[in-house]
């Protein structure tokens, strides 16, 4: 079965770089997440999207800015890095007809800032 | 708002020991609940969920969990842990709305001795 494709899985940047993650949800899916991963911590949910439209946001910095496209991919867009935001990154896909509130997770994209 | 805790931040057991995993959580309404697995330097894997029916839950891997919805809790047990079991373990929480986000646990980390 197809899952949540996530690029890069590595990425490598330095402080005040930009860097920009792709999420490519599991076909049908119209809801896309991304959470933030700090090293040994819980996963922090960032940002949603329904149909392309913001439906959620948590706790992400003004440096930061996401999209969801017209096929339902969505791109994490994030700027000025620093240090801290060196953490795995997570994307999530569910469908908003299925019956229960289910999402499913990409492998995530490692971002070390340097 | 939700939110999620875990009994135990660190847990250390020998190969064949009973394991059982504390995981409360706070939200007056209707809610699914997970279990996830994190192996060393790995992306969150689905070990078990619970959306309704049966309070017990069973899982991959030969885990499974119950529901007290009067406790408000949903333990994740294994009769028998294995080395390879060794991970970070987190107790996850939704709402039944159709594209709300993921609350988890703080985690605990299991290490099993051989």
């Amino acid at each position: 079965a197809a899952g949540v494709i996530q690029s890069p899985r590595h990425l490598i940047k330095e402080k005040r770089e930009t860097a920009t993650l792709k999420c490519y949800p599991i076909p049908r899916h119209d809801t896309v997440y991304w959470y933030q991963q700090g090293p040994g911590q819980d996963p922090q949910f960032l940002i949603s999207f329904y149909e392309k439209m913001q439906s959620d946001k948590g706790s992400i910095p003004d440096r930061f800015s996401a999209q969801q496209f017209s096929d339902y991919h969505s791109e994490l867009n994030m700027s000025s890095l620093e240090l801290g935001d060196s953490a795995l990154y997570f994307c999530a896909s569910s469908y908003t007809g299925q019956t229960y509130n289910e999402q499913f997770f990409g492998p995530g994209t490692r971002l070390t800032v340097l | 708002a939700q939110s999620v805790s875990q009994h135990n931040h660190h847990v250390i057991l020998s190969e064949a020991a009973s394991l059982e995993l504390g995981c409360n959580y706070s939200y007056g309404g209707t809610v699914n609940l997970f279990w996830y697995v994190q192996y060393p330097g790995q992306h969150l894997q689905l070990l078990l969920k619970y959306f309704s029916g049966d309070p017990l839950v069973k899982g991959i891997k030969g885990f499974e969990a119950e529901f007290i919805k009067s406790k408000f809790s949903f333990n994740l047990r294994k009769p028998s842990v294995q080395w390879s079991d060794t991970a970070e373990y987190f107790c996850a929480v939704t709402t039944k709305t159709s594209y709300d986000k993921v609350i988890f646990g703080p985690g605990t980390s299991l290490s099993v001795i051989p």
